[in-house]
């Protein structure tokens, strides 16, 4: 079946440190794996995407890896900053039109 | 600003009630969407509209209707309210098999 599932509920790094978020999925007919983050009392706000036939791809401080093989997506973030703070999900889909959410991960940042 | 915006932002109501939530997107997309997060955080999908055809209605109650009079627009109504209706309720859209946007979010309670 569909899911999309999160390896930790909860994530604490030190400011300034890199941050990795991952995300399992289960449906090897996904091809289109999409970041968000959502701050309190906030929708998702896009962050970052990846197209199946891709296995890394880089934003401003954000890389996302993909790894088809294992079924499994990351998010990493660099010298984390107090507003990255957010709860951060992981979505896929087959064709971008249906995307099936992950639980989120809570991002909190020590200062 | 070019956005996805809903109102009201917090809807409280009793049991039993109709209520509706209104969306509007000026970004132009052909696509918009339904979304549900629970209290636990978990994102689900309820409706997809394309060019106000319904695509994706994901076994949803028949209590939930929406309603889209133009591409830029799609309403949620929700008739007989119940208590398990409580959740944050976010509208989305998206040009066809692209970057989904979601909203600020609705609020619920019901009582």
């Amino acid at each position: 079946g569909e899911s999309v599932g999160l390896h930790l509920p909860t994530l604490s790094v030190q400011e300034g440190d890199n941050s990795i978020i991952n995300c399992a999925y289960s449906n090897s007919a996904s091809d289109y794996f999409i970041w968000y983050k959502q701050e309190s009392g906030k929708g998702p706000q896009f962050i970052i995407d990846i197209r199946s036939n891709m296995d890394k791809r880089q934003g401003q401080r954000v890389t996302v890896l993909l790894n088809k093989t294992v079924k499994h997506l990351s998010l990493q973030i660099a010298a984390t900053q107090p507003g990255d703070s957010a709860v951060y999900f992981c979505a896929e889909s087959k064709g971008a039109q249906k995307l099936v959410f992950g639980q989120g991960t809570r991002l909190t940042i020590n200062p | 600003d070019t956005a996805v915006s809903q109102t009201p932002k917090y809807l409280v109501t009793q049991m039993g009630n109709d209520k509706s939530i209104k969306c509007e997107q000026n970004l132009g997309h052909d696509t918009m969407y339904w979304y549900k997060q629970d209290s636990k955080k978990f994102l689900k999908i309820m409706f997809s509209y394309n060019n106000k055809e319904l695509i994706i209605n994901e076994t949803v109650p028949n209590r939930f209707s929406p309603k889209s009079p133009d591409k830029a627009h799609l309403n949620l109504h929700i008739n007989s309210l119940e208590l398990g209706d409580s959740a944050v309720y976010f509208c989305a859209s998206s040009q066809t098999a692209g970057v989904v946007f979601f909203g600020p979010g609705t609020r619920l309670t019901v009582l």
